[in-house]
């Protein structure tokens, strides 16, 4: 069974640019989550999808959105990027079903740079 | 909200020997989920171990256990028979049960395996 997949692996960008970051969840799954590990900063959730609608967003601003696909996959956009916005970008999936929690299985990450 | 705290930022152990990582979390919620992740150099958060807040049995899973206090609100997780694969960043995690499906994490523990 596939984990789940990120693209790209890194991502350089400037200030005031717009990045995109794409995430494919494990077969089967209907949940995606967005967090941004910043260095030294642990990791903090940035939105929660489920079945195409936004379902929780955490404390950022609006030039971070995202969207998910009727495939379940998602993409994370971020506009007019700034320098503190340099981090790792994990993506998690998980069922939800009704409400019995299911473990997030994380991907590897897109490394996210901004010059 | 929820926090979760974990006050060692770097541990090590000798090789075979037994290491507990720490974690404390603030809640007003009574029914929960804590887990604990592991993050080697590779990036992937790979989970290791979850504990519902509804059990008072410690879950275990091969080589690692937890130490579940709910009262004292503390989750420490323990690394038996310590291998150099265990060499990772951990983190503990936090999620409501229902509604809110986002998982809060700690600043995370760095373990260093010594041979």
């Amino acid at each position: 069974e596939a984990g789940v997949t990120q693209s790209p692996t890194h991502l350089i960008k400037t200030r005031g640019q717009q990045a995109t970051l794409r995430c494919s969840p494990i077969s089967g799954h209907t949940s995606v989550y967005w967090y941004q590990q910043a260095l030294g900063l642990g990791l903090q959730f940035l939105l929660w999808y489920d079945e195409g609608e936004e379902r929780n967003r955490g404390n950022f601003p609006p030039r971070f959105s995202g969207r998910q696909f009727p495939n379940y996959s998602s993409e994370l956009n971020v506009n007019a990027l700034e320098l503190e916005d340099s981090a790792l970008y994990l993506c998690a999936s998980s069922l939800l079903l009704g409400q019995k929690n299911q473990p997030q299985h994380f991907g590897d990450g897109t490394r996210l740079s901004i010059l | 909200a929820q926090t979760v705290t974990q006050s060692q930022p770097e541990m090590s152990v000798q090789e075979a020997e037994t290491v507990t990582l720490s974690c404390t979390y603030d809640t007003s919620e009574s029914d929960y989920y804590l887990f604990w992740y592991k993050q080697p150099p590779s990036r992937q958060m790979i989970l290791v171990i979850r504990q519902e807040a509804y059990k008072q049995q410690n879950a275990t899973e091969n080589r690692f256990s937890v130490n579940f206090q709910k009262a004292a609100k503390s989750f420490s997780l323990k690394i038996s028979d310590s291998q150099l694969g265990d060499a990772a960043m951990y983190f503990c995690a936090y999620r409501s049960r229902g509604g809110n499906e986002k998982l809060t994490f700690g600043t995370g523990t760095r373990l260093t395996i010594i041979p």
